[in-house]
């Protein structure tokens, strides 16, 4: 029981690059979420999925793209990178959607844009 | 939607001493608030967590305390390790959970 695994673990890329985070959880939950972390803003919502096929936006979506084809697995995409999207990129899971449920998390992505 | 507020953001301890985080959030809805400790290159873990029907929660050296009324809660921690040292991250859950900026807690030898 792998829990929650994320690749790559760390990644540099030039402005206007593309790239896709993937995220997959072997606790066959329905919810799955990714956030960004940047230093004195905590964990941000970025997307999340409530089930297989479905996405929904966060607090910040703006310049990411995700899907949710399988239900273990939840990527996430960059289209064309900015510097402002350097940042650490987390991953989680939840049985049920917020309201009393733990979020479990990947160990994280190190993404660095130049 | 939902805004929590965390503070200290920083706190440093002496090793035996208590730490005390607080946090307040807006939504009254909110009955679910999560606390997740994360050691440095780690995702965040559960650590405790507390729902809007109890006060108060205790686990061995870590306590939470809710204020429903006040829309407010803590983390305790008691006598505190080196081991204790890390970010610490509270939570007020709504759809997909709402995030305090973070309080890096440093337990000095």
């Amino acid at each position: 029981n792998a829990g929650v695994t994320q690749t790559p673990k760390f990644r540099v890329l030039k402005t206007g690059q593309s790239m896709t985070l993937l995220c997959a959880q072997d606790m066959n939950h329905e919810y799955m979420y990714w956030y960004r972390q940047d230093p004195g803003m905590g964990l941000r919502l970025i997307h999340y999925s409530v089930g297989e096929g479905t996405t929904a936006k966060g607090e910040v979506p703006d310049g990411y793209n995700v899907s949710r084809l399988k239900k273990q697995n939840f990527l996430l995409g960059l289209e064309s990178a900015a510097p402002s999207q350097t940042s650490v990129y987390f991953c989680a899971s939840s049985y049920e959607l917020g309201q009393g449920y733990e979020q479990y998390f990947g160990p994280g992505t190190r993404l660095t844009v130049t | 939607g939902e805004n929590v507020e965390q503070h200290p953001s920083t706190l440093s301890v002496q090793e035996g001493d208590s730490a005390v985080i607080k946090c307040t959030y807006s939504d009254s809805a909110s009955n679910y608030f999560p606390w997740y400790k994360q050691e440095l290159g780690k995702g965040p873990q559960l650590i405790i967590d507390i729902r809007s029907n109890v006060g108060e929660k205790k686990d061995q050296r870590i306590a939470v305390t809710l204020n429903k009324t006040a829309k407010h809660f803590s983390l305790h921690i008691t006598e505190t390790q080196p081991e204790d040292s890390a970010v610490y991250f509270c939570a007020a859950s709504t759809t997909a959970g709402s995030f305090g900026a973070g309080t890096t807690v440093t337990v000095r030898a």
